[in-house]
């Protein structure tokens, strides 16, 4: 199994561009997420999805869109990038029943930074 | 309410110390309780993690003590060695928020040889 896995690793992007942050988990996980990771802030969740066809927002959902039509692919959308969104961002997934908690496991991370 | 707060920010600790590592949590109804691992240009990976109906839990040489009633809980790194040098976040989360985790700031541990 590859686990989870996120392309691209790096990314420039202008203000205003648009992209697509790619992220896909072969581990039959119902459970996924997004996280951006800022230098002494931790993690913070964007959006999560319980399964396909169901996401919700998390702690900073602003300037970004999700979409989960597969159980594998939770693709992150910046629509019009801003230089407050250069960070690296996570994806994770998990398996959970009966919304118990359970073992989260990320990705390797996209580094973005926009200009 | 969600805050989850963490401490030191970064610790430096010598090969064979003990590296203690400290949260504090807000929300009563919180009741996971994980520490995760991250080394640099990684994704974070699951070390260790307690639920509040022990106060204790213990794996290999990484330990959680847990405090219920002070709303606190730490990570303790027995006989701490360089390859444990890594960025270290506690979280937690409530059963009816299924998988959803607030992680604290994170502490950059640096074990010297």
């Amino acid at each position: 199994n590859a686990g989870v896995t996120q392309t691209p690793k790096f990314r420039i992007l202008k203000i205003g561009q648009s992209m697509t942050l790619q992220c896909t988990q072969d581990m039959n996980h119902n459970y996924m997420y997004w996280y951006r990771q800022d230098p002494g802030m931790g993690l913070k969740l964007i959006y999560y999805s319980v399964g396909a066809g169901i996401t919700d927002k998390g702690e900073v959902p602003n300037g970004y869109n999700v979409s989960r039509s597969t159980t594998e692919d939770f693709p992150l959308r910046l629509e019009l990038a801003a230089p407050s969104q250069t960070s690296v961002y996570f994806c994770a997934s998990s398996y959970s029943l009966a919304g118990d908690t359970d073992t989260q496991y990320f990705g390797p991370g996209t580094r973005l930074t926009v200009l | 309410q969600q805050q989850v707060k963490q401490s030191p920010q970064s610790l430096i600790v010598q090969k064979g110390g003990i590296s203690i590592i400290n949260c504090a949590y807000e929300n009563t109804a919180f009741d996971y309780f994980p520490w995760y691992q991250q080394f640099p240009g990684k994704g974070p990976a699951l070390l260790i993690a307690i639920r509040p109906d022990v106060s204790e839990k213990k794996e290999g040489r990484f330990t959680i003590s847990f405090n219920k009633s002070a709303k606190q809980f730490s990570l303790h790194i027995m006989d701490s060695q360089p390859g444990d040098s890594a960025t270290y976040f506690c979280a937690a989360s409530k059963e009816t928020s299924g998988s959803r985790l607030t992680f604290g700031e994170g502490t950059q541990l640096t074990v010297n040889p």
